[in-house]
């Protein structure tokens, strides 16, 4: 398996305060992605990254924001969590040779938001 | 918006059988990728096929790409109890190489 965690792997928080999810991966991969995975949607993207400090949007990055000082560190922050973001949330690592190769998935984190 | 969709969203067999997963999508693409997720874990990548490529094997997997109809199928042959999780396709788009877009998967399930 590829080598990636997240942390934590499940949070319980109240509506208005700050979230931030961790992605760790130790195979140097360049390109890292977060997407949230709701019944009824699928996976959807939300942010990532394709170089230390180089990150971009996704298709669903309102109210989210993200940051990569390392290669091998991802954070997905919600500023200020409201309930529909209440979801399972994804990172994922692809190949060196950019998105379009396989990308690699860590375990999720349950995030529910009250 | 979601660029592959997975039929049917539920499929239900007994082990042994076959099972066939179709996966259409709307624009050009660069390669398609089928995903499995068994509940509550992340995704595993299964295969990929590129859209020069007609036909692809791994194992008992078997995938196909028929880029003039926009399609993909994957079929999963002598099935096992094993195989019951979700199915996903995912696909890039010709002028947007960086990303993957997610359908919404569907549901397997092998009975024993």
């Amino acid at each position: 398996d590829a080598g990636i965690t997240q942390s934590p792997r499940h949070k319980v928080t109240e509506t208005g305060t700050p979230v931030t999810l961790r992605c760790h991966q130790t195979e140097n991969h360049r390109y890292m992605y977060w997407y949230r995975q709701d019944p009824g949607h699928g996976l959807r993207l939300i942010h990532y990254s394709y170089g230390v400090k180089d990150t971009d949007k996704g298709e669903v990055s309102d109210g989210y924001s993200v940051s990569r000082s390392k290669t091998e560190d991802f954070l997905l922050t919600l500023e200020s969590a409201t309930s529909s973001q209440t979801s399972v949330y994804f990172c994922a690592i692809s190949n060196p040779g950019g998105g379009t190769d396989t990308q690699y998935f860590g375990p999720g984190t349950r995030l529910t938001v009250l | 918006s979601q660029q592959g969709e997975e039929d049917p969203q539920a499929l239900s067999i007994q082990e042994g059988e076959n099972a066939t997963m179709n996966c259409s999508y709307k624009t050009s693409i660069n390669n398609l990728q089928w995903y499995r997720q068994n509940s509550g874990r992340g995704l595993v990548h299964l295969i990929l096929i590129r859209s020069n490529e007609r036909e692809k094997h791994s194992g008992r997997l078997r995938v196909t790409l028929d880029t003039s109809k926009k399609s993909s199928s994957l079929l999963i042959t002598a099935s096992r109890a094993a195989d019951t999780a979700s199915y996903f396709c995912a696909t890039d788009y010709q002028g947007g190489s960086e990303k993957l877009v997610f359908g919404k998967g569907m549901k397997l399930t092998v009975n024993p």
